[in-house]
């Protein structure tokens, strides 16, 4: 399974646009990279997915670079609400054993 | 839209004691799982079904055992709680493989004295 690696934490204001990169260096050929959002006291929410290059959605947009060993998700002009913790996962393709971990705290400020 | 519906949100128990948590989806997905959270922590996986009548172990399966009643449903028992099982507990499904988004329920608080 790929492990990723994500920032701890992060800060941002209300109306800048927000980047956080997670690194699989290990990530198979068939694999796919999945972000979820968890707000406190839910459960992760599936944010975006993608396999290469970039995929966006009304949320988010995921860029992939062509080694696929990184991957960065972007939010958008993010508001007090974007507050949360955000997971990159590497999609265990054949296999269900999901790997979550620690994920990226984000703060958003006013 | 109910999606992922668990049972009960919060409980507090004893050592020694055992409980059941359930889970039902209504997606009609195949595969279900049982994540730990621990605090200031990710999600742990406990046991998953790939689809229905069948279970298997993830990264922390030890002092927990899971039946997969039907399609909809996916429970997880506490045989004898111990105080290192208190954390939240959350349920997810998905419509295939790991490589497929899952969906979570809200959890349920578990505390163990």
């Amino acid at each position: 399974l790929a492990k990723t690696t994500q920032p701890i934490s992060m800060d941002s204001y209300e109306g800048q646009e927000v980047n956080i990169t997670c690194s699989h260096n290990n990530i198979a050929t068939n694999d796919y990279i999945t972000w979820y959002q968890q707000f406190p006291s839910q459960g992760p929410r599936f944010i975006i997915q993608g396999y290469k290059t970039k995929v966006t959605n009304e949320v988010a947009s995921l860029f992939i670079p062509a080694d696929r060993k990184s991957s960065t998700l972007s939010l958008p002009r993010v508001s007090l609400s974007d507050t949360a913790v955000y997971y990159c996962l590497v999609g265990d393709t054949g296999g269900f054993k999901t790997i979550f971990g620690a994920g990226t705290r984000l703060f958003v400020k006013a | 839209n109910a999606g992922v519906t668990q049972t009960p949100k919060f409980q507090v128990l004893k050592t020694g004691q055992s409980m059941t948590l359930q889970c039902a989806q209504d997606m009609n997905h195949n595969s279900m799982y049982w994540y730990r959270q621990d605090p200031g922590m990710g999600l742990r996986l406990i046991y998953y079904s790939a689809s229905e009548g069948t279970t298997d172990k993830g990264e922390v399966p030890n002092g927990y055992n899971v039946s997969r009643l039907n399609k909809r449903e996916f429970s997880l028992r506490l045989e004898s709680a111990a105080p290192s099982q208190t954390s939240v507990y959350f349920c997810a499904s998905s419509s295939g493989t790991g490589d497929q988004p899952q969906h979570f329920g809200d959890g349920t608080r578990l505390s163990i004295l």
